[in-house]
């Protein structure tokens, strides 16, 4: 079966750095990968969407890679600041276009002033 | 404002005692799904509706029923809640064809079951 996994345990940063969280995924290659954010006690918010024939995906502050031989995405935050802090979830469609995400556990960042 | 909403936002029950969970979306969306979300297992589906009147199993079905009359609403209904079911669930919903699949997520329904 498919498996996505993100970092467990929490990334700290201080303000003004990247951070740079990973998802790695195993077994069939997804049409495309999402990214989400989460703040505590609410629903996840959509932030970017990589095809699995882009390598790399930019949005303001954010950047995405997608890289389909490793199969791993990379999610940055760059110039990060403490209103960034929250959990960051990806999530693949295995399925192929019908919408059927399967979401990793996220990584909880935390910056630091 | 474009939104899913959900209700109720908080529920405590006891074993047994059937419920309803309603999920509504102004978006005019294809695609709806109810997730849950528990410590350390992260975000799992629970069933997933591509349409009015078709209806699909996702990864924790059990003990679960939904049904899609309208295309706006896709209630979970727990006919005989367990104690294994208190989580924090999800409604989310979507445009296949558009967008691919960003999904939109209601503000969630903590459900404990003693």
């Amino acid at each position: 079966s498919q498996k996505i996994e993100q970092n467990s345990e929490a990334l700290n940063i201080q303000e003004g750095k990247t951070a740079t969280l990973t998802c790695n995924y195993t077994n069939y290659s997804p049409a495309y990968l999402q990214w989400y954010r989460q703040d505590p006690g609410r629903g996840p918010v959509f932030l970017l969407l990589i095809r699995e024939n882009e390598k790399e995906k930019r949005k303001e502050r954010l950047k995405v890679t997608f890289d389909t031989t490793l199969k791993q995405s990379l999610f940055h935050i760059t110039a990060s600041q403490p209103a960034d802090s929250a959990t960051y979830l990806c999530a693949l469609d295995f399925s192929g276009n019908t919408g059927k995400l399967i979401f990793g556990q996220g990584t909880t960042l935390q910056v630091k002033p | 404002e474009a939104q899913v909403t959900q209700n109720p936002r908080y529920l405590i029950t006891v074993t047994g005692k059937k419920l309803t969970v309603t999920c509504s979306q102004n978006m005019n969306h294809e695609y709806m799904s109810w997730y849950r979300q528990d410590p350390g297992l992260g975000l799992r589906q629970i069933y997933y509706s591509m349409n009015v009147e078709v209806t699909d199993k996702g990864d924790v079905p059990e003990g679960y029923k939904v049904s899609r009359k309208e295309k706006r609403n896709f209630p979970l209904i727990l006919e005989s809640p367990s104690p294994n079911q208190t989580s924090l669930y999800f409604c989310a919903s979507s445009r296949p064809g558009t967008q691919w699949y960003e999904q939109y997520f209601g503000p969630g329904t903590r459900l404990t079951v003693t």
